[in-house]
C-alpha cells in the first residue's frame, strides 16, 4: 500500500519563504513529484526527486530523504499568485499517487 | 494549454445513469492516467494505461472501467452512478510507460455532478 502525508493547510506572508512537507510510506519508489493546482483548474508539474538531495528551480525548491521517506517543497519571495494548493506525488510502480494536497494562502 | 483534451467540460446526470468521458492525450504520448478529485479525498488515482494496456489500477470502483484505443484516445465509463461520484475527473498524459522526469501533463477535467 501507499501513505502520503502533508499538511492540510498552511498561511504565510508575502516576500517570506515558506516550506511544504510531506512524508510518504511506499513499497516502491521510482520518483517523487510536486504538483500546483490553483482552485478549478489543471495540476501543473513544479519539481521531481528521484535521487536524496536538493533539487532548485527558480524560487522553488525540493528536496528528498528516501531513508527517511520525506520530502519538503520550498517557497522563496512568496507572491500572492503562490497561494495555491501544493501536492506531493509518489511514483511506484506505474501509478502516480497524490497526498490530499497542502492548501497555501499567500497574505499581504 | 497542455495538449491534453478531455470532453465533456461538464456533466450533469441522475444516479443509477452511465456517462462516458473521453481524453485525447497529447500527441506523441502513448500513456494516459485518469484521477477522480473530490474535495474531501484529494487526487486520488484510478488507472494508467500505456500503449493500449492497463499498466497500473488504483482505487477504481467495479462501476467504473476504462480503455484506451489504437489511436490511443481513452474513455472513463461509469455507471450506475451514485451521488458520491460526483467529482472532477482529471486525464493526464505522457511519453513513457513511467512519469520519469515529471512530464505528466493534466486536461482541464470533466466536473460530473449527479443529481
Amino acid at each position: 500500500g501507499q501513505n502520503i502525508d502533508q499538511p492540510t493547510e498552511m498561511t504565510a506572508t508575502e516576500g517570506a519563504i515558506v516550506q511544504i512537507n510531506c512524508t510518504y510510506q511506499t513499497s516502491g519508489f521510482n520518483g517523487l513529484f510536486w504538483y500546483q493546482q490553483h482552485a478549478g483548474e489543471a495540476p501543473t508539474f513544479l519539481s521531481y526527486n528521484v535521487l536524496d538531495g536538493l533539487e532548485e528551480k527558480g524560487r522553488f525548491s525540493s528536496f528528498l530523504s528516501r531513508s527517511k521517506g520525506y520530502s519538503y517543497l520550498l517557497l522563496k519571495e512568496l507572491q500572492m499568485k503562490d497561494s495555491a494548493s501544493y501536492l506531493c506525488a509518489v511514483e511506484s510502480g506505474y501509478a502516480l499517487n497524490f497526498g490530499k494536497g497542502t492548501s497555501l494562502l499567500v497574505t499581504p | 494549454d497542455s495538449g491534453v483534451t478531455q470532453t465533456p467540460k461538464h456533466l450533469i446526470t441522475a444516479t443509477g445513469q452511465r456517462v462516458t468521458l473521453r481524453c485525447s492525450p497529447r500527441s506523441g504520448d502513448l500513456s494516459v492516467y485518469w484521477y477522480q478529485q473530490s474535495l474531501d479525498q484529494g487526487l486520488q488515482f484510478l488507472i494508467h494505461y500505456y500503449n493500449g494496456e492497463e499498466r497500473a489500477k488504483g482505487n477504481i470502483l467495479e462501476r467504473f472501467s476504462a480503455q484506451q484505443f489504437p489511436d490511443l484516445h481513452s474513455e472513463l465509463n461509469l455507471s450506475s452512478l451514485e451521488l458520491g461520484d460526483s467529482a472532477l475527473y482529471f486525464c493526464a498524459s505522457s511519453a513513457y510507460t513511467r512519469v520519469d522526469t515529471g512530464e505528466l501533463f493534466f486536461g482541464e477535467g470533466s466536473r460530473l455532478t449527479v443529481l
